[in-house]
């Protein structure tokens, strides 16, 4: 069970928007920022997001974050064949359940 | 530009200790702010953080995991080291090392990790 709770699916079309969702606590979320990680298969995951909506130097943005109180929002607009993967929620956790929490990830399909 | 490795057994017998060691390049564990972390992925389930070195070696510990790792890490070498015990099949994952940006204060660069069996 992770701290993080995120959609365990999402799907779209091409060219479609799509949101993966994140929930979290008032420990995590509510006082943190939060990151979003891109799993390709087989391969490590990838800084997408960092501080709730940034992106890294290379991220597309078609790629965007945000966050309300305790839950967060990745959206994918334009979604690409190559979007497909899976994607991960993170943030630092001020509380004794571990100072860095990952979601549950959510594969994303593109139809 | 920034690289970590991870290396070590692929595979370790139930209750064994299992060493990975992390070599990397590009920075330097001694920038303030810097870290390193561990962080692992069974086959078809989600990322779990193990642990983190800071640049001041000041360690941070998984709490459901703390009693079985200890984090160190050899500046001059470029590397970090955790150590797991008492090794189970629920361990068998694949294990990630990555680089802890200052400013972003998030995991961004990772290894391209190292899969560990538990078997006997």
């Amino acid at each position: 069970q992770s701290v993080l709770t995120q959609p365990p699916s999402a799907s779209g079309t091409p060219g479609q928007r799509v949101t993966i969702s994140c929930s979290g606590s008032s420990s995590n979320i509510g006082s943190n920022y939060v990151y979003w990680y891109q799993q390709l298969p087989g391969t490590a995951p990838k800084l997408l997001i960092y501080r709730n909506n940034q992106r890294p130097s290379g991220v597309p943005d078609r790629f965007s974050g945000s966050k309300s109180g305790t839950s967060a929002s990745l959206a994918i607009s334009g979604l690409r064949s190559e979007d497909e993967a899976d994607y991960y929620c993170a943030a630092w956790d001020d509380s004794l359940s571990a100072p860095w929490v990952f979601g549950g990830g959510t594969k994303l399909t593109v139809l | 530009q920034i690289t970590l490795k991870e290396s070590g057994p692929t595979l370790v017998k139930p209750t064994q200790t299992l060493t990975l060691t992390c070599t990397f390049s590009g920075f330097s564990l001694s920038t303030s702010g810097v870290g390193v972390g561990w962080i692992r992925q069974p086959p078809g389930k989600a990322l779990e953080w193990l642990a983190l070195i800071y640049w001041d070696d000041d360690k941070r510990y998984s709490p459901s995991l703390k009693s079985r790792l200890t984090i160190t890490k050899d500046t001059s070498k470029n590397q970090v080291v955790l150590t797991m015990t008492n090794m189970d099949p629920v361990d068998t994952a694949t294990y990630y090392c990555a680089h802890l940006h200052g400013s972003y204060h998030a995991f961004d660069i990772w290894g391209q990790g190292t899969m560990v069996t538990v078997s006997s």
